[in-house]
C-alpha cells in the first residue's frame, strides 16, 4: 500500500513550457485534491475532484488544468508555465469530503 | 468565509521544554479542526483532529489540542518536546456542513534545540 504518490519529485521548466504532474493513490479514495504551497501562505487549493470523471476549481485555479480519467489518478497540467508557478505542489486524497486527507510527498517545480 | 490564523511563524524552544502553537479561526458555521505536521522534504501528515465530542484531542506522540469555541481557537500543546518534533505545523479548518474545502493556516515552524 503506497498511499499517495507523485511524479516527478522535482522539475525545472522554462517560461512557456508545459508539463503534467501525476498523482496516484491506491486507497480507493473518491476525492482528490491539488494544492500549492508557498512560503508564508500555507497550502492553497488549486483544483479538486469528487469522483472519476469530475473536476472543479479551487481557490487558485488560473493557469492550471486537471483531469481525472481514472479513479486512482489525478493529473495537474500547466499549459504555459510562468515564474509565478514556482512552488511545491501537493496532491491529496480522501475517502469522502469529511474524511482525513492523505498527502503525497510533493513535487518541487521551478520555472525560470 | 473561513480563515485560519497561526499567530507565530517560528517557535524556537529547547528540548524537554513545553510548547504551544497558536491557531485561531473564523467561520460563520460549525467547523472541523485539524493539525497537520510536515517534516523536511515530506508531505503533510495528520497529527490530530477535532470533529465532535470532547474538546480535548490527543495524538499518539504526546501532542494535544483543545477546541475553544468561545475563543475560536485550537491551540496545539506538548509538555516536553524532542529534537524529532522539529517540523512545520499547519492548522486547518473545514466547515462541517457537508463541505470539503479545507483552509490551511500559513504554518508555524517549530525548531527544537538541544
Amino acid at each position: 500500500n503506497a498511499g499517495v504518490t507523485q511524479t516527478p519529485k522535482f522539475r525545472v521548466l522554462k517560461t512557456g513550457q508545459s508539463m503534467t504532474l501525476l498523482c496516484a493513490q491506491d486507497m480507493n479514495h473518491e476525492y482528490m485534491y491539488w494544492y500549492r504551497q508557498d512560503p508564508g501562505m500555507g497550502l492553497r487549493l488549486i483544483h479538486y475532484s469528487v469522483g472519476e470523471g469530475t473536476t472543479a476549481k479551487g481557490e487558485v485555479p488560473d493557469g492550471y488544468n486537471v483531469s481525472r480519467l481514472k479513479k486512482q489518478n489525478f493529473l495537474l497540467g500547466l499549459e504555459s508555465a510562468a515564474p509565478s508557478q514556482t512552488s511545491v505542489y501537493f496532491c491529496a486524497s480522501s475517502f469522502s469530503g469529511e474524511e482525513t486527507q492523505y498527502f503525497g510527498p510533493g513535487t518541487r517545480l521551478l520555472v525560470l | 468565509a473561513q480563515s485560519v490564523t497561526q499567530l507565530d511563524s517560528q517557535v524556537p524552544v529547547f528540548e524537554e521544554a513545553p510548547v504551544e502553537l497558536r491557531c485561531n479561526y473564523s467561520s460563520s458555521v460549525s467547523v472541523y479542526l485539524f493539525w497537520y505536521v510536515q517534516y523536511p522534504n515530506q508531505g503533510l501528515q495528520l497529527l490530530l483532529k477535532y470533529l465532535s465530542g470532547s474538546t480535548l484531542v490527543e495524538s499518539i506522540n504526546g501532542f494535544e489540542a483543545e477546541f475553544n469555541k468561545s475563543q475560536t481557537s485550537f491551540h496545539l500543546r506538548k509538555p516536553s518536546v524532542h529534537i524529532s518534533d522539529t517540523a512545520e505545523y499547519f492548522c486547518a479548518v473545514r466547515e462541517n456542513t457537508g463541505g470539503f474545502k479545507t483552509i490551511f493556516g500559513a504554518g508555524t515552524r517549530l525548531f527544537v534545540k538541544a
